[in-house]
């Protein structure tokens, strides 16, 4: 079975600082990680994935995310926010094989806000 | 361009009706899915069809049931609405390869009074 934790519900950075918003998973066969972005008022649309290719994951609008499977996390990072950045953001989680059809199973979100 | 479409945005009903929320996907995707959104909770998944007639319980089933009689359509019906019930609502549709992410659609926002 799979499984998603976002630490910290609520993420308050300044306009130029970095951005960090964690996501640690729990799955039984290799997983497959993205991060989606909801800015209000809108649906969700991906920001990036890891499908191990390899273990930095590139977005849209400068994110990263990190794969580490050795911590089970899948961290994502903005070296500066915008003030464009305030948004939701899901972490989830899905896996095929040994029985894994692809369900996916998101994280209870992190809202990131943007001081001037 | 790949389209999930909900078939309302905003829906409001009242308590004890039969409420149907109807999902169609045009990307020919296996896995079709229904969650619940709600403030502080993030999206919780209801259901999930990753075939035509199969289906796999999420981590809220009770008070809803899914059909999946066509690979494109995905329906949450919500048996004897309740005020508990009231939430977004969002379908989202994916492909039987890890590689490829779900598309969401808008999502209904449903009320129940």
């Amino acid at each position: 079975a799979q499984s998603v934790t976002q630490l910290g519900s609520h993420v308050s950075v300044s306009e130029g600082a970095l951005v960090l918003l964690r996501c640690n998973y729990s799955s039984s066969v290799p997983p497959y990680l993205f991060w989606y972005v909801q800015y209000p008022n809108q649906g969700l649309q991906l920001l990036l994935k890891y499908t191990s290719a390899a273990t930095l994951a590139k977005g849209i609008n400068g994110f990263e995310a990190e794969f580490k499977k050795s911590e089970t996390s899948f961290h994502l990072t903005k070296p500066s926010a915008h003030m464009s950045d305030a948004a939701e953001y899901f972490c989830a989680v899905s896996a095929y094989g040994s029985g894994n059809t692809g369900k996916l199973i998101f994280g209870q979100g992190t809202t990131l806000q943007v001081k001037p | 361009d790949v389209k999930v479409t909900q078939s309302s945005r905003y829906l409001v009903k009242r308590t004890g009706e039969k409420v149907f929320l109807e999902c169609v996907q045009d990307m020919d995707h296996e896995n079709m899915f229904w969650y619940r959104q709600d403030p502080g909770l993030g999206l919780r998944l209801i259901y999930f069809s990753y075939d035509v007639k199969m289906k796999e319980k999420g981590d809220i089933p009770e008070g809803y049931s899914v059909s999946r009689e066509k690979k494109e359509r995905f329906s949450l019906i919500l048996e004897s609405a309740s005020t508990n019930q009231t939430s977004m609502y969002l379908c989202a549709s994916s492909p039987h390869t890890g590689t490829t992410e779900a598309f969401f659609g808008q999502g209904t926002r449903l009320t129940v009074v």
